[in-house]
């Protein structure tokens, strides 16, 4: 039982490259969520799933895709990547319902654009 | 526009003290607060959470306190310890299941031995 596992764990890519962030989980969550962590900005939503098929936009969308074909996973597409997308990346699917809820968080992808 | 505002940014507690977060938020439809905490090299964990209909949570050596009025709760730890520095996280949702959590610009503590 893996829980959420993201792929690859470091990436160094040019501007203007483009790459898929990878998301697998293994806990049957419906609802899966991308993150950006940033120092001093917190934890920000890139792009959201709530189930299978279906995704909607976070705070910070511009520059990202984001794709749900099943309900394991959830990638994350930078189809030209800029410096501005350096950040460490989480993915995260949605535990519980009622009085107590989370998110199961993978262990992040460290990006950076050169 | 930051909906949850948390301070301090970082903070350095002796051990065996008392280490105090505390968030503020805006949005008046949150109902749901959790607190996450991130080790070096993981994803955060959840921690803690409480609900608006209670004052305060206590689980261990961690407390929530929450006050309605001031739109502000806080993570208190007690006796705090060398494990349990850490990036701490406070977020906030409007709904249960299906919710998006918005979070806090988060604490680093260390605490030292």
């Amino acid at each position: 039982n893996a829980g959420v596992t993201q792929t690859p764990k470091f990436q160094v890519l040019k501007t203007g490259q483009s790459m898929t962030l990878q998301c697998a989980q293994d806990m049957n969550h419906n609802s899966m969520y991308w993150y950006r962590q940033d120092p001093g900005m917190g934890l920000r939503l890139i792009y959201y799933s709530a189930s299978e098929g279906t995704t909607d936009k976070g705070e910070v969308p511009n520059g990202y895709n984001v794709s749900r074909l099943n309900k394991r996973e959830f990638s994350l597409r930078l189809e030209s990547a800029a410096p501005s997308q350096t950040s460490v990346y989480f993915c995260a699917g949605e535990f519980g319902t009622g009085a107590v809820y989370g998110y199961t968080f993978g262990s992040g992808t460290r990006l950076t654009v050169v | 526009q930051q909906q949850v505002k948390q301070s301090p940014q970082s903070l350095i507690v002796q051990k065996g003290g008392i280490s105090i977060i505390n968030c503020a938020y805006e949005n008046t439809a949150f109902d749901y607060f959790p607190w996450y905490q991130q080790f070096p090299g993981k994803g955060p964990a959840l921690l803690i959470a409480i609900r608006p209909d209670v004052s305060e949570k206590k689980e261990g050596r961690f407390t929530i306190s929450f006050n309605k009025s001031a739109k502000q709760f806080s993570l208190h730890i007690m006796d705090s310890q060398p494990g349990d520095s850490a990036t701490y996280f406070c977020a906030a949702s409007k709904e249960t299941s299906g919710s998006r959590l918005t979070f806090g610009e988060g604490t680093q503590l260390t605490v030292n031995p």
